[in-house]
């Protein structure tokens, strides 16, 4: 079946401009997770939602990124007034449940601010 | 802040021999343990999700085994092969969120 989609797969920008990210997870998952990877870094935890719901936003940077998810299924991470340091890899995970169950990963996008 | 620690950063194996590598965390709030191995271009692929004290899991020639109590876990390869060769990731969960909490990963390089 298919796997988590996420798109664009590559955006550049420039510094000051809105980004939306956009995650397609596995049909039924009930669970939605972002994560990102800056340069030289380990993998970021930023959003968790559980159906449409939000229950951790913890790893939020800061109130320029934003997170909503509708029908329970497609979800999409906004970054408002980008700056260089938001230069990542943004990945997105689904899982059927959640803590013991598998995170399946999308490709990622890769966002560079200029 | 919970860390989540790696070692070594990298390796370099020569095909055909077996390699192991460390994932330590902390061993209070202990949910899950979970392996992906990321290779490059790619999403990082999931292994192992590990619950239990003294969980072993074996998929092919790789194998893990996880301790609880002291807070660790291996990762083993066996008769490496080149298509084994990308970066190996844990990540621990604390919650059934499933929040993850990842390691910087162990780089593995296997040459033939």
């Amino acid at each position: 079946g298919a796997g988590v989609s996420q798109s664009p797969s590559n955006k550049v920008t420039e510094k000051g401009k809105d980004v939306e990210l956009r995650c397609d997870p596995i049909s039924g998952h009930t669970a939605l997770y972002w994560y990102r990877q800056s340069l030289g870094q380990g993998l970021e935890f930023l959003i968790y939602f559980q159906g449409n719901s939000a229950p951790d936003k913890s790893g939020l940077p800061s109130d320029r990124f934003s997170a909503e998810r509708t029908g329970g299924s497609v979800s999409t991470l906004t970054i408002q007034r980008t700056q260089q340091e938001d230069s990542a890899v943004y990945l997105c995970a689904s899982s059927s449940a959640s803590g013991r169950y598998t995170q399946y990963f999308g490709p990622g996008t890769r966002l560079t601010v200029l | 802040i919970l860390n989540v620690e790696q070692s070594p950063q990298s390796l370099h194996v020569q095909e055909g021999d077996s390699t192991n590598f460390t994932c330590s965390f902390p061993s209070s709030n202990f949910y899950a343990l979970h392996w992906y191995r990321w290779e490059t271009a790619k999403s990082p692929e999931a292994l192992f999700v590990m619950t239990l004290n003294g969980d072993e899991k074996k998929k092919g020639r790789i194998s893990a085994t996880l301790n609880t109590k002291e807070g660790y876990s291996y990762l083993y390869i066996k008769g490496s092969q080149p298509e084994d060769s990308a970066t190996y990731l844990c990540a621990f969960a604390t919650d059934s969120w499933g929040k993850l909490q990842f390691g910087a990963g162990t780089q593995v390089v296997v040459t033939p």
